[in-house]
């Protein structure tokens, strides 16, 4: 059973400050990573998808990074607003099928 | 585009009986699948289907039945509802299954099994 691991589970930081989060998953093999954002109440929404060692993404104030060799991807957010409150959560494609294996999930609050 | 519409948003089960939980999309997605949120446990994949015709299973299938007709619409059936099967169910769509493309996810059905 393949394993995907984020951390920290949860988070709470200040308005203004910056922050990350990591995806762990098995560095052999690699097909694809997704990040998406889950606000409460509502589903989750796609991010980014990263599927070559290297890749850097940015939307806005949030990027992510993938590192496949050493099986990790960050996601930073700079400047945290209240609106960047959410669960974010990195979805890894199990090579050599269509399974995408979710993580538990960052629950990140902004507190103004 | 509605993107993707689950129907029910509720429902509420008697151990034993049998439903379907409905999903269709209108974006053309050869891709689909069925998702259940349990807290702690994210989401975990129940089945998913390449196109119409053709699925497979997913990390927790038992209890669970699709079937792919259409390219628009992925029901999934629960045979004989346990209270395990309480949970809030998540159907998603892609342009292709191969990774380089995101799900567009629906909004949910939450089920009560008593």
């Amino acid at each position: 059973i393949l394993n995907v691991e984020q951390s920290p589970q949860s988070l709470h930081v200040q308005e203004g400050d910056s922050t990350n989060f990591t995806c762990s998953f098995p560095s052999s093999n690699f097909y694809a990573l997704h990040w998406y954002r889950w606000e409460t109440a509502k589903s989750p929404e796609a991010l980014f998808v990263m599927t070559l060692n290297g890749d850097e993404k940015k939307k806005g104030r949030i990027s992510a990074t993938l590192n496949t060799k050493e099986g990790y991807s960050y996601l930073y957010i700079k400047g945290s607003q209240p609106e960047d409150s959410a669960t974010y959560l990195c979805a890894f494609r199990d090579p050599g099928t269509y399974k995408y294996i979710f993580g538990t999930g960052t629950r990140l609050k902004v507190l103004a | 585009n509605a993107g993707v519409t689950q129907t029910p948003k509720f429902q509420v089960l008697k151990t034993g009986q049998s439903m379907t939980l409905q999903c269709a999309q209108d974006m053309n997605h050869e891709y689909m699948s069925w998702y259940r949120q349990d807290p702690g446990m994210g989401l975990r994949l129940i089945h998913y289907s390449v196109g119409a015709g053709i699925t497979d299973q997913g990390e927790v299938p038992n209890g669970y039945n699709v079937s792919r007709s259409t390219t628009e619409d992925f029901p999934l059936r629960l045979l004989s509802a346990a209270p395990s099967q309480t949970s809030v169910y998540f159907c998603a769509s892609s342009y292709r299954g191969d990774g380089n493309y995101e799900q567009y996810f629906g909004p949910g059905t939450r089920l009560t099994v008593t």
